[in-house]
């Protein structure tokens, strides 16, 4: 089975810093992977997704996450933090042709002034 | 545009009473899911419908029931509700399943 483990429930960084969220999951074969974001009282979007087509996959506002295999992980990270990006950042994974995603606990991310 | 609908938004319920949860979406999506969110436990599938006329059971299926009326709507039961299912309903939906899924704001569900 699928598992997905996200390193750190809470994340509190200044504004203009580096905002790194640390996935790892566990996997016999490749997997799809994503990372979701859920804004207060929202449901979650879609931040970018790895489909194999390459390690670095850039998404929506400024994040990117690099797939490592070797690692079996999937980091997301944006340069400068800003205070929009405050919310609850899910990592998430499936096999190919499996319609269960796994997401993990998720990470809340606070953003100071 | 509304995407993902779901009513209601808030409900309390007492142990052993019942109620279904609604969810429509109107981009012509082929497969739709139920997840809950429990703090620090991420979202669990409930059950999803790959396509009209499919169910299938997820992670933590045990006290619900789903019912794929149409391609647009799927709805969610709870027979008899329990404290344990005191949670925040998701439904989703997607075209297909290397698509990505698209979200509704929820269902705030509380059982006393």
């Amino acid at each position: 089975a699928q598992s997905v483990t996200q390193l750190g429930s809470h994340v509190s960084v200044s504004e203009g810093a580096l905002v790194l969220l640390r996935c790892n999951y566990s996997s016999s074969v490749p997997p799809y992977l994503f990372w979701y974001v859920q804004y207060p009282n929202q449901g979650l979007q879609l931040l970018l997704k790895y489909t194999s087509a390459a390690t670095l996959v850039k998404g929506i506002n400024g994040f990117e996450a690099e797939f490592k295999k070797s690692e079996t992980s999937f980091h997301l990270t944006k340069p400068s933090a800003h205070m929009s990006d405050a919310a609850e950042y899910f990592c998430a994974v499936r096999r190919d042709n499996d319609y269960k995603l796994s997401f993990g606990a998720g990470t809340t991310v606070t953003v100071r002034a | 545009n509304a995407g993902v609908t779901q009513t209601p938004k808030f409900q309390v319920l007492k142990t052993g009473q019942s109620m279904t949860l609604q969810c429509a979406q109107d981009m012509n999506h082929n497969s739709m899911y139920w997840y809950r969110q429990d703090p620090g436990m991420g979202l669990r599938l409930i059950y999803y419908s790959a396509s009209e006329g499919t169910t299938d059971k997820g992670e933590v299926p045990n006290g619900y029931n789903v019912s794929r009326l149409n391609k647009r709507e799927f709805s969610l039961r709870l027979e008899s509700a329990a404290p344990s299912q005191t949670s925040v309903y998701f439904c989703a939906s997607n075209l297909g399943v290397s698509e990505k899924l698209f979200f509704g704001s929820g269902t705030q569900l509380s059982v006393l």
